[in-house]
């Protein structure tokens, strides 16, 4: 079974130029999320979709930072124009909300943005 | 103050050592609890599931402490490929479909 499949692996940009992260579930997980994680700290949540739709977006920085999900399936975030300060890890994750223990949370291998 | 909190480390431990990652949160709505791994360069991946009976898996061990709040790990018989960065997670549902929070890690690295 393929797991969750993130593109690119790596993008390096210049400050101010935009950027975008492509992510595909895993069949059958109605819930993807989108999560930075820092050097030296844990993934924080970035946006939660249940199907298309956006349930928690509170951490995203909507001035620059956006999101969508348009058939519920596959998922792109964006970042217009990029920062220094936006250098991370970019994880997305899915789960089902039918999965009782939550033990099926799957992480993809992410996409590591260099800011210059 | 952070939701998760834990001990960043690094944990310079030699092979064959028992070690103990502690953590705690700050949510009493957190129902469910997880200790993920995560190597070097690599994404997270479920470790186990905490349970408030306690719980083991091989040489791992995890505890819950609901009243204070407070989970642990505990790995005996340190292996080198033990090696990592193990994340202490929290979730507010029960299943599925609810976010995880994540500490910021806790850094073991196992030593002949």
């Amino acid at each position: 079974e393929a797991g969750v499949v993130q593109s690119p692996r790596y993008k390096i940009i210049e400050k101010k130029q935009p950027v975008a992260f492509w992510c595909n579930p895993i069949s059958g997980h109605n819930t993807l999320y989108w999560y930075r994680q820092n050097l030296g700290q844990g993934p924080e949540l970035l946006i939660r979709y249940e199907n298309e739709e956006a349930v928690d977006d509170s951490q995203l920085p909507k001035d620059r930072f956006s999101a969508e999900r348009l058939k519920g399936v596959d998922s792109t975030l964006k970042i217009q124009p990029a920062e220094l300060g936006d250098s991370a890890v970019y994880l997305c994750a899915s789960s089902s909300i039918y999965d009782g223990t939550g033990d099926g949370y799957t992480f993809g291998s992410g996409t590591r943005l260099t800011v210059v | 103050r952070k939701e998760v909190e834990q001990d960043p480390g690094p944990f310079n431990v030699p092979e064959g050592a028992t070690v103990a990652f502690n953590c705690t949160y700050s949510n009493s709505a957190s129902q469910s609890f997880f200790w993920y791994r995560q190597d070097c360069r690599k994404e997270p991946k479920l470790l186990m599931s905490v349970y408030s009976s306690g719980n083991e898996d091989g040489r791992f061990t995890a505890q819950l402490n609901r009243a204070s709040q407070y989970i642990s790990l505990l790995i005996r018989d340190s292996k080198l490929s033990d090696s990592a960065t193990y994340l202490c997670v929290v979730r507010e549902g029960a299943g599925g479909g609810n976010k995880l929070t994540f500490g910021t890690g806790t850094q073991l690295k196992v030593e002949l």
